[in-house]
């Protein structure tokens, strides 16, 4: 079974403290790890892919295979990053379908 | 380009009435999924279409609850005789393959029964 945990609920930063969101999952295969981020008022979005190894307004996230993990991070928190971030995983079981953790709230104080 | 557009965007309904949502995923997308997502909470999952395949409904809290996608593009979830506890946004978001990849979310439908 796929499974994608986000053991967080609530993380709160001061601006300019590091963070890192926290997920692990659960797959035997070779998954497509995905961030997604909800701004306050606004559609839910992509925020970046393992596949693409890109930095996203300065969020990087680095699949580790080994500790079944997809930790986003950012060395410096902006008041703007206050959002939910969900992690996600898709696979070629379940007909492809993908699944979502539960979400974390991030709230990044002045 | 158009992204996934659902309609009604927001939904007022008294307890008991039967209600419907409709989501029009991005052309050529065969999978289209249906969230609720609570006030404060998470995703939850409802239902998976791909393609051609039965529908995954494995989400789907009660048999209150079901969903068509018509000629594979347009999706309608109904909700029969709602309750309180119905109150919620519902998303829904659609993708292009069959290992889905990237999901593309609509703006929900805000449902609220009084």
């Amino acid at each position: 079974a796929q499974r994608v945990t986000q053991p967080e609920k609530l993380l709160s930063v001061f601006k300019g403290a590091p963070v890192e969101l926290k997920c692990n999952y659960s797959y035997s295969g070779s998954p497509e790890l995905f961030w997604y981020v909800q701004y306050s008022r606004q559609r839910l979005q992509l925020l970046l892919r393992h596949i693409s190894r890109e930095s996203i307004k300065g969020f990087t996230a680095d699949l580790n295979k080994g500790e079944t993990s997809f930790h986003l991070k950012k060395p410096f928190a902006q008041e703007e990053d206050s959002a939910m971030y969900y992690c996600a995983l898709s696979g070629n079981t379940n007909a492809g379908k993908s699944t979502f953790g539960d979400g974390t709230t991030l709230t990044v104080k002045p | 380009g158009a992204g996934v557009s659902q309609s009604p965007s927001n939904k007022v309904t008294e307890k008991g009435k039967d209600v419907e949502l409709r989501c029009d995923p991005i052309s050529g997308h065969t999978a289209l999924y249906w969230y609720r997502q609570s006030l404060g909470q998470g995703l939850e999952f409802l239902i998976y279409f791909q393609g051609n395949s039965a529908p995954d409904k494995s989400g789907l809290p009660s048999d209150r609850f079901s969903a068509e996608r018509t000629g594979g593009s347009v999706s309608t979830l109904t909700i029969q005789r709602t309750q309180q506890e119905d109150s919620a946004v519902y998303l829904c978001a659609s993708a292009p393959g069959r290992r889905t990849g990237e999901l593309f979310f609509g703006e929900g439908s805000r449902l609220t029964v009084l």
